[in-house]
């Protein structure tokens, strides 16, 4: 089983539709959790961190579930611009980090 | 500022060259990474630095030999290396948790 999982997609979703996606990880001892968006040919960018109580920015909630090793982001209104890669990052402490395989989004208009 | 800057942005090297990647940053971060990306798969960590200290190699080929001169340069050497190695070369650096990326360097081995 892999460290950090992702369901690959691609997603594809009319503009103003909700989407969510899901990365599960494997070590119960991870830290901290992210999510990054990556453009094709681009490096990774920081969407949001991920904490045990949710938190929302804008269009975007992100959830932990300790409990059953999961964080999920919800994309509320998608917009042609939010098609990317959505990477789920793992910190494992002491700078061991592990990125999930990436979900690919295309927002159709 | 949450900038990285890596150098070059391109290069294609032989596999008998010897050549360096270049990264800097200037947020006062103490930690500082390389990962490699191969199309279509995430980040792979390669090293850390922390303090300027070498504190993480995932078991990368010596022929990538990391360099850190001091706390705002990062510096990857490449020498002998091969066609499988071509790839997008990601640095990125971090105060605590939240790696900040730079555009990578995108290597071709010939």
């Amino acid at each position: 089983r892999k460290e950090v999982e992702q369901d690959p997609g691609p997603f594809n979703v009319p503009e103003g539709a909700t989407v969510a996606f899901n990365c599960t990880y494997s070590n119960s001892a991870s830290q901290s959790f992210f999510w990054y968006r990556q453009d094709c040919r681009k490096e990774p960018k920081l969407l949001m961190s991920v904490y045990s109580s949710g938190n929302e920015d804008g269009r975007f909630t992100a959830q932990l579930n300790r409990a059953s090793q999961y964080i999920s982001l919800l994309i509320r209104d998608s917009k042609l611009s939010d098609s990317a890669t959505y990477l789920c990052v793992v910190n494992r402490g002491y700078q061991k980090v592990t990125f999930g395989t990436g979900t690919k989004l295309q927002v159709i208009p | 500022d949450t900038e990285v800057t890596q150098t070059p942005k391109h290069l294609v090297m032989g596999m008998t060259n010897k050549k360096s990647l270049k990264c800097e940053q200037h947020m006062g971060h103490r930690a500082m990474y390389w990962y490699k990306q191969k199309a279509k798969k995430p980040p792979e960590l390669m090293f850390v630095y922390s303090y300027e200290k070498l504190s993480i190699n995932e078991s990368v080929p010596s022929r990538f030999s990391p360099e850190c001169p001091n706390s705002s340069l990062l510096n990857l050497h490449l020498h002998a290396l091969q066609p499988e190695d071509s790839a997008l070369y990601l640095c990125a650096s971090s105060s605590r948790e939240t790696q900040y990326f730079g555009p990578g360097t995108r290597l071709l081995v010939l």
